[in-house]
């Protein structure tokens, strides 16, 4: 069974970085591509960023482009996302995803001073 | 970017009843390698999205067959018959021919 279990949200001042991690289970993580999707509180889904299978590729939306950075760790099968110069629009549930087929549980970031 | 617009915006149906969902993308979702990436999710209240349909009209894994989708191009719908209480939240489309991928802006569906 595919499990996705984000961890390292929490609430976090303007201007500053946070680390999400994603541990991947149940499935080869190093033959799929990864990627970041967040929800702002009573908003809908937004992508954020993918990555390829092995790293080689990365793709962000324009509003984050230059502050975050996907990565991911294929032996340890864990994904991330370091976010720098957070802003109060960034705050969100964030949720990784198997190229769309699985989610994990989500982890709450809130950008406020 | 791509737009996709979702109608309705919410939806009351009866238990046992049929209903549908259109989304309309800005541009056309038919890929270069002749595919068309589109998806219908369902996110329970207080859960993770599921995926319910992929390429247009296929059920993912453990979906039941109520859920159908179907279209073409621009134009996409997803209907649902025989509606239970498991199917009540929000639907959203999402396409994934064009970068950024982008989603709609959800359907709530909720009982009568």
């Amino acid at each position: 069974e595919v499990q996705l279990v984000e961890s390292g949200g929490g609430l976090v001042q303007p201007g500053r970085s946070m680390k999400l991690s994603c541990a991947a289970s149940g499935f080869t993580f190093s033959n799929y591509g990864m990627a970041w999707v967040r929800q702002a509180p009573t908003k809908g889904l937004e992508w954020v960023a993918t990555i390829s299978y092995d790293g080689s590729s990365t793709y962000y939306r324009d509003s984050v482009k230059g502050r975050f950075t996907i990565s991911r760790d294929n032996a340890k099968s864990t994904l991330y996302l370091q976010m720098n110069s957070l802003r109060s629009e960034d705050t969100a549930t964030y949720y990784c995803t198997l190229t769309g087929s699985s989610w994990g549980q989500g982890v709450m970031v809130t950008v406020s001073s | 970017d791509v737009v996709m617009t979702q109608t309705p915006v919410s939806l009351s149906v009866s238990l046992g009843g049929q209903t549908s969902i259109s989304c309309r993308s800005s541009q056309s979702l038919v890929h270069s390698d002749g595919n068309t990436y589109l998806y219908w999710y369902l996110q329970k209240p207080g859960q993770s999205p599921q995926l319910l349909i992929y390429k247009v009209s296929n059920r993912f894994s453990g979906v039941p067959d109520r859920f159908s989708g179907s279209g073409s191009g621009t134009d996409f719908t997803l209907k649902i018959s025989r509606v239970e209480p498991e199917d009540l939240g929000v639907y959203y489309c999402y396409q994934g021919t064009h970068y950024p991928p982008t989603f709609g802006g959800g359907t709530k569906l909720e009982l009568k």
